[in-house]
């Protein structure tokens, strides 16, 4: 069963073109949402993360829309560049359990020059 | 600040035998967790030290795997037996106290023959 779910494997955008990546979670307890980027042999970096009580996140190129009714988020790639083309993990945990976070299967955009 | 430290950056072991990871945290951070990354599963948690004793380990395989932290500066994991579908990049992450963002070192690369 997966808690957290991206919908997508792989995105293609044009340089220049918003890229949009979807990530829907079951567990209503989850009350952090961080994305986390990776490059081919690194391990996932923090990208941006929103708290449950917003509904959105903006960090310059990059913005979270947090949708709490419907349980799902996504991730607002503006001007999206060749540099972008990455693995991005929707993640979530609940502050006031283990802290175990938990991941996405994962979307991995392609920004074409 | 070097970051997290993982070594080996590649492992090959035989089936059968013995594998063992290291992993140096962020000076000072508190938290240490374990991930498992492959293509079918994706970021699998394995388990979580707060300062040194361990917090969760729902995430492990209960025979073969285990993890220990004997210092503030490293941790360990130990898969014994190794056996093909152990094969996968091996993720430490640390974090500071009060703080939910994961830092990751870039991985063990374990291959089981």
């Amino acid at each position: 069963q997966q808690q957290v779910r991206q919908s997508s494997q792989s995105l293609t955008v044009w340089e220049g073109e918003t890229a949009i990546l979807n990530c829907s979670y079951e567990n209503s307890a989850f009350d952090y949402f961080p994305w986390y980027q990776q490059f081919p042999g690194e391990g996932p970096a923090l990208l941006i993360a929103i708290r449950s009580v917003s509904d959105k996140k903006e960090d310059g190129r990059f913005t979270i829309f947090f949708n709490k009714r419907e349980k799902n988020l996504s991730l607002h790639i503006k001007d999206s560049q060749p540099g972008d083309s990455a693995t991005y993990f929707c993640a979530a945990t609940a502050s006031s359990g283990s802290w175990q976070l938990i991941f996405g299967s994962g979307t991995q955009l392609t920004v074409m020059p | 600040n070097a970051g997290v430290i993982q070594t080996p950056r590649h492992k090959v072991t035989g089936k059968g035998q013995e594998a063992t990871l290291w992993c140096e945290p962020i000076s000072g951070h508190s938290a240490v967790f374990w991930y498992r990354q492959t293509i079918v599963q994706g970021l699998e948690f394995l388990t979580y030290f707060r300062n040194q004793a361990p917090i969760d380990d729902s995430g492990m395989p209960k025979e073969r795997f285990s993890a220990q932290m004997p210092n503030q500066s490293h941790s360990t994991l130990k898969i014994q037996s190794t056996q093909p579908q152990d094969s996968a990049v091996y993720l430490c992450a640390s974090s500071s106290g009060g703080s939910e963002t994961l830092y990751f070192g870039s991985g063990t690369r374990l291959t089981v023959l």
